[in-house]
């Protein structure tokens, strides 16, 4: 078990919908970051949370957007869903701050893809 | 620039054999480098990980060997197994001061696969 659960673990939408994907992370772990990985690509950054507040975003535009939860659990929301945004997604998880990535646990993603 | 880039795509180890994947980067300000494992259906798994400030690093059949002049960083799996068959990502990342720390960089993944 690795202590990150993601949920739905797969989910089909039509292209200009939206989407939340959920994620919940061990108790303690108030750092989380989401990944975007598409097939046979390595993962891509999209944002992290650190006690509720984002403090890192990669290259993807305002419509994915994050929430992060006092209960250690967390959402990424996509708005007007395009075809390219087909993916997995990836949770990742620690305990304290995002200085030591040693400590991360990814979950098992949510495999989406848009039609 | 962020791009880690690996190589080979795919490998393909006889059991007991050596798997070599090797992976360069361009960002000097990286300080952290991780390889993960991930098999189908999985999210990644540290495997190991290395600072710049060592050359090598071994844990059991797993070695990364480090070259920090020339940016680049490798791999080994000695005594390759069945078992070791996934999805093998290397990965950079800087681990304090700046935006981006705490922000994984991947490479695009080797997928190796070992016959019995």
């Amino acid at each position: 078990e690795t202590g990150v659960t993601q949920s739905p673990t797969h989910l089909i939408k039509t292209r200009g919908q939206q989407v939340t994907l959920r994620c919940s992370s061990q108790s303690g772990h108030n750092t989380v970051s989401w990944y975007q990985q598409a097939l046979g690509q390595g993962p891509q950054f999209i944002f992290q949370y650190y006690r509720e507040e984002e403090n890192g975003r990669g290259n993807f535009p305002p419509r994915f957007s994050g929430l992060q939860f006092p209960n250690y659990s967390s959402e990424l929301n996509v708005n007007a869903l395009e075809l390219d945004d087909s993916a997995l997604y990836l949770c990742a998880s620690r305990r304290g701050q995002p200085l030591r990535v040693d400590g991360y646990t990814f979950g098992s993603g949510t495999r989406l893809t848009v039609v | 620039q962020q791009q880690v880039k690996q190589s080979p795509q795919s490998l393909i180890v006889q059991k007991g054999g050596i798997s070599i994947i090797n992976c360069a980067y361009e960002n000097t300000a990286f300080d952290y480098f991780p390889w993960y494992q991930q098999f189908p259906g999985k999210g990644p798994a540290l495997l190991i990980a290395i600072r710049p400030d060592v050359s090598e690093k071994k844990e059991g059949r797993f070695t990364i060997s480090f070259n920090k002049s020339a940016k680049q960083f490798s791999l080994h799996i000695m005594d390759s197994q069945p078992g070791d068959s996934a999805t093998y990502f290397c990965a950079a990342i800087r681990n304090a001061g700046g935006t981006s720390y705490g922000k994984l960089t991947f490479g695009q993944g080797t997928i190796l696969t070992v016959h019995p």
